[in-house]
This record gives C-alpha cells, structure tokens and sequence, in this order.
C-alpha cells in the first residue's frame, strides 16, 4: 500500500528549530518529486517546498532561507527541516507525493500531517 | 506570481443537486489545473488533474472542464459524502509555486 506518515511536530518557541519526517511505505521517495503542503488553522492550503527526484529544490517566498527540503534514500523518509520559525509557521503540515511532468502537475499521495505550533 | 480565485466561497446545496464550482488564474496556466477535496480533519485527496483527467478510484459524478484562466469542478449529482471543501490548484509556474484557490465549502442546505 502506498503511504505517508509524517512526525516531528510540536510546540516550539518563536525563533526556534523543528525538524519533520515523512516516511514513505509502497514507492521510492528519491525516484519521485516530493512536495510539503501547509495549513493554518482555519485557512486553506499553502504549499511550502519540493524537493525533485534529481535533488533540486524548491521554497515558497515565505519560507525560502529559513526551510529545507531533504530526503534520506536509505530510510525512504522525506525531511523538513525548519529554522528562525515565526507565529505564522504555526499549521498541520502535509507531505505528498509530487506528479509533476512536462505537461502536468499534480499530488496523489497524501500523508495525513503532524501540527506545528510556534508559540511562547 | 499566479494568483488563483474561486467562486463561491461557499454553497448551500441538497443532495442530489448538480453543483458547479468555479476557479479564476490571474494568468493563462492551459491545463495545468487540478482539483482536491478536503474534509474536516483530513488531509487533502485528489480528485481532477490536468483541468478534466479523473483520478482513479473518484467516482464518475466529478467532472472538470476548462482551460486557460478559466475553469470549473461539476459534481452531477452531490452526495452525502461530498460535503467538503474543495480546493483548485495551478502547477504551470516555473520554477514551481503550486499555488491553491482559496476553498470552497459544500455545506448541506
């Protein structure tokens, strides 16, 4: 079967560092683009960051130099790492898998999501 | 950036109805147009790509048409289990910025 399962999430200071996981059970996360997708609470979905199958990587503005996007092909396992995090970093964060081609673009797989919430 | 609009934010809508909702780009994104359902507490499932390609295992009631700026999500005939929010998505921009509609919830009149 085909699955994600985030981890990681947690409560953090303003200004502090949180790293989450993705694991991928059913496909190969390296042969694959990868892709985290945020939600504040009640608000819509933001995405956040891709990482390519040939390793290139990709941030929203909101996020670009403060988040990165890696993976580990050892534990099929997808990262967010997550520094000089701000209020409104706070959301259920989601890993998907990205089906990104020349002609389209689109995420089939979706784990469930782990919450993050910056807050003193 | 590519900006994405919905219409409406919200519905009122019985079971049985013939919904039709409808997403804007602030620039021409062919059909590079997905569609997803989100219920509460979930995370997000895919039901359109490419603006009319169904994804499998979504039942045949969902249908998406459209290109350019332009586009629309039907659900011929809604059900219990399509109350939701349902979001649009571009994925023309390179490099990539998925951006999302802002939601549109299917509530029960």
């Amino acid at each position: 079967e085909v699955q994600l399962v985030e981890s990681g999430g947690g409560l953090v200071q303003p200004g502090g560092s949180l790293r989450l996981s993705c694991a991928a059970s059913g496909f190969t996360v390296s042969s694959n683009y990868m892709s985290w997708v945020r939600q504040a609470p009640g608000k819509g979905l933001e995405w956040v960051s891709v990482i390519y199958s040939g390793g290139s990587t990709y941030y929203a503005d909101s996020v670009k130099g403060r988040f990165t996007i890696s993976r580990d092909n050892s534990k099929n396992t997808l990262y967010l790492q997550m520094n000089s995090l701000r209020a409104e970093d706070t959301a259920v964060y989601y890993c998907a898998r990205d089906r990104t081609t020349v002609t389209t673009g689109y995420m089939d797989v979706w784990g469930k999501g782990t919450t993050v919430t910056v807050s003193s | 950036d590519i900006q994405m609009t919905q219409s409406p934010s919200s519905l009122s809508a019985s079971v049985g109805d013939r919904v039709t909702i409808t997403c804007r780009a602030s620039q021409s994104i062919s059909s590079y147009l997905n569609w997803y359902q989100q219920k509460p507490g979930k995370a997000p499932k895919l039901l359109i790509y490419a603006a009319s390609s169904l994804q499998s295992g979504v039942p045949s009631r969902f249908s998406g048409s459209g290109s350019g700026t332009d586009f629309t999500l039907t659900i011929s005939s809604l059900q219990p289990e399509d109350f939701a929010t349902y979001y649009c998505q571009q994925s023309y921009s390179t490099p990539p910025r998925f951006t999302f509609g802002p939601g549109t919830k299917v509530d029960i009149k």
